[in-house]
Formats: structure tokens, C-alpha cells, sequence
């Protein structure tokens, strides 16, 4: 069974620096996808990035990029320039390649940033 | 389009009751999933459905809990007779099989308190 982990259960960092997040996942798979969502006080859960495990390319959005270490099954989010509106609940989930099922997430990171 | 809809926003109840929560998918998409989050035990998916037929039920967590589709824009989750242990965020979520990456589109969720 797929885990995912997410050891940081809080973190904070001030408006405008640079903060990762970290995620460590455990697949006996060899294509997959993962994702980072973002879930602000509103509760709404939103994608913020995705990758794929056979890209060795590290997915970019705008302020958000992903490290992702396919031998070391690690996925952290990094978040530049950070702002306010950033603050929110992190997640990041597995899902297997070809499914379109089971979205499998970690516990969360609660970011704060501070102005 | 307006995204996936639930209904209601907040349900509070007493234990005992039956309880309902409403999902309307985005348009044009074949997958619809539920999904619960809890402090204790985080996002956990619940069932899932592929063309108003249920795939996956294993997370479902007992004989109270039942969920529907009656058609491609509409599905229920119903919990009978509910607990104050089924306090929760119930999320609805749906995706296109069209799309490479398999985003799941959830919506605001459902925040169910069980007196």
C-alpha cells in the first residue's frame, strides 16, 4: 500500500522569503502521479502543482516548484516570494498512474506567513 | 462553469438522525468522489463512482454510510443513523478521463457536526 508523509506538521516563514515544504511517499510503483494542494481557511481544496514520476523535469508554477527525487521518493514544494495569501494547509497526495481513483494524501502542513 | 457544487455548506445534527450531503459534478466529468477529513486521520477517500457506478467502496467505514448516483450530475452520501464520531469536512470531488494528469476538482466541502 502506498503512504505518504508529511513531517512538518506547521510552519512559518515571513512575507516575500523562500520556505519548503517537505513530502516523502512509499510506492512499490514505478509510474504515478503526485500533487501538492493547498487548502486555505475557506476549506476549498486547491491543486497547486502535479508531477509525474517519468518526468525528471521538476514541475514549475509561477512562485511554486517541486523538487522531486524519484529514487529517494521525496516531492517538497518550495514557495517563493511568499505571500500572505499563501497561508493555508498543504497536501500532498499520490495517486497511482492509470488510476483514476485513490488520491492518497498526507497529513498536511500548516503554513503561516507572516507579514 | 460553476465547479463542483455540495450542499449543504454546514449540517449540524443529532445523533440518531439521518443525514444527507448533496454533490454536483462538473459537467462532462465521468468520475465522482467522496471524500472525509478529519484531524485524527486526515483526507481518507470514501467511494468513488465511474459513470454513476461504484468502483471503490473499501473506505467506506460501515453499514451506515451509503452512497448514491443516480445520474451523471448528482450523487448522495447518507449516514444512517449517524454519531457524534462522524463529525467531519465531507468533500466531493470530480474528474475528466480526458485529462493527462487526473485532477480532481473538489467542492467546498460539507462540515457535519453530530450532537
Amino acid at each position: 500500500a502506498q503512504t505518504v508523509t508529511q513531517s512538518q506538521p506547521e510552519m512559518s516563514v515571513q512575507e516575500a522569503e523562500t520556505v519548503t515544504l517537505s513530502c516523502t511517499y512509499d510506492t512499490s510503483e514505478n509510474n504515478y502521479y503526485l500533487f501538492w494542494y493547498k487548502q486555505p481557511p475557506s476549506r476549498q481544496m486547491i491543486l497547486v502543482i502535479r508531477q509525474e514520476a517519468y518526468k525528471q523535469q521538476n514541475a514549475t508554477e509561477n512562485r511554486f516548484s517541486v523538487n522531486f527525487q524519484k529514487a529517494a521518493k521525496s516531492f517538497s514544494l518550495k514557495i517563493s516570494d511568499s505571500q500572505l495569501g499563501d497561508t493555508a494547509m498543504y497536501f500532498c497526495a499520490f495517486m497511482k498512474w492509470g488510476s483514476q481513483g485513490n488520491l492518497i494524501f498526507g497529513k498536511g502542513t500548516k503554513l503561516s506567513v507572516k507579514p | 462553469d460553476a465547479g463542483v457544487i455540495q450542499s449543504p455548506r454546514h449540517e449540524v445534527t443529532e445523533m440518531g438522525q439521518e443525514v444527507t450531503l448533496r454533490c454536483k459534478p462538473i459537467s462532462g466529468h465521468d468520475y465522482l468522489f467522496w471524500y472525509r477529513q478529519t484531524m485524527m486521520r486526515g483526507l481518507e477517500l470514501l467511494i468513488y463512482f465511474n459513470n454513476n457506478v461504484p468502483i471503490d467502496d473499501s473506505g467506506m467505514p460501515e453499514d451506515r454510510f451509503s452512497a448514491k448516483m443516480p445520474n451523471a450530475s448528482f450523487s448522495t452520501l447518507k449516514i444512517q443513523p449517524s454519531e457524534p464520531r462522524d463529525s467531519a469536512v465531507y468533500f466531493c470531488a470530480s474528474s475528466s478521463p480526458t485529462d493527462s494528469y487526473n485532477e480532481q476538482f473538489f467542492g467546498p466541502g460539507t462540515r457535519l457536526t453530530v450532537l
